[in-house]
């Protein structure tokens, strides 16, 4: 079947630090994968999307990777801060019509 | 523009009443979806249109659901009867071209006691 795991409900780490989220997918051929954050009581924004012929895409302190032989997406913030807490969703292209989305994982910046 | 928007933010009803929640797109866009989150199941795709035309059904939970778009501007998602497993967040989200950025709205809150 068809998945979409994202490590870890939730990451705590210090301000300054670089994060690093995991999105893991199994049964999918995305050519596209994004990469939102939702803010509570808010719909997701869209982040970053990397092609399948990407390896790597930056957004000032944000870096998206994608691996299409190990199937996962690796989404750093570097320099994180405290405003950089929400949850963040990857989401996979389906079948060039519609995407879908990962559980999430929450962030958490502590100053 | 004024982004996708979404009402009522709040709904709170009883078990066994209809429920609809509505949404404008951005202007433009020509794919809509509609979108339902919890803590349990994340953010599940209920279905989508293509100028107006529905494309895929196949995420609308059962019978229950109801959803149309009668033209570029306006969307409903229609619950009849609702039941309290339907409790969550629906989001209604735009874009251009379908698997590119997706602009939401800032969803309904749907409590069914």
């Amino acid at each position: 079947s068809q998945k979409i795991e994202q490590n870890s409900e939730a990451l705590n780490i210090q301000e300054g630090k670089t994060a690093t989220l995991t999105c893991n997918y199994t049964n999918y051929s995305p050519a596209y994968l994004q990469w939102y954050r939702q803010d509570p009581g808010r719909g997701p924004v869209f982040l970053l999307l990397i092609r399948e012929n990407e390896k790597e895409k930056r957004k000032e302190r944000l870096k998206v990777t994608f691996d299409t032989t190990l199937k996962q997406s690796l989404f750093h913030i570097t320099a994180s801060q405290p405003a950089d807490s929400a949850t963040y969703l990857c989401a996979l292209e389906h079948n060039n019509n519609d995407m879908r989305f990962g559980a999430g994982t929450r962030l958490t910046v502590k100053p | 523009d004024a982004g996708v928007i979404q009402s009522p933010r709040h709904e709170v009803t009883e078990m066994g009443q209809e429920v609809t929640l509505r949404c404008k797109p951005i202007s433009g866009h020509d794919y809509l979806f509609w979108y339902r989150q919890t803590m349990m199941r994340g953010l599940e795709l209920l279905i989508y249109f293509n100028n107006n035309v529905p494309i895929d059904d196949s995420g609308m939970p059962e019978d229950r659901f109801s959803a149309k778009m009668p033209n570029a501007s306006f969307s409903t998602l229609k619950i009849q009867p609702s039941e309290p497993r339907d409790s969550a967040v629906y989001f209604c989200a735009s874009s251009l071209v379908p698997s590119e950025t997706q602009y939401f709205g800032p969803g309904t809150r749907l409590l069914v006691l």
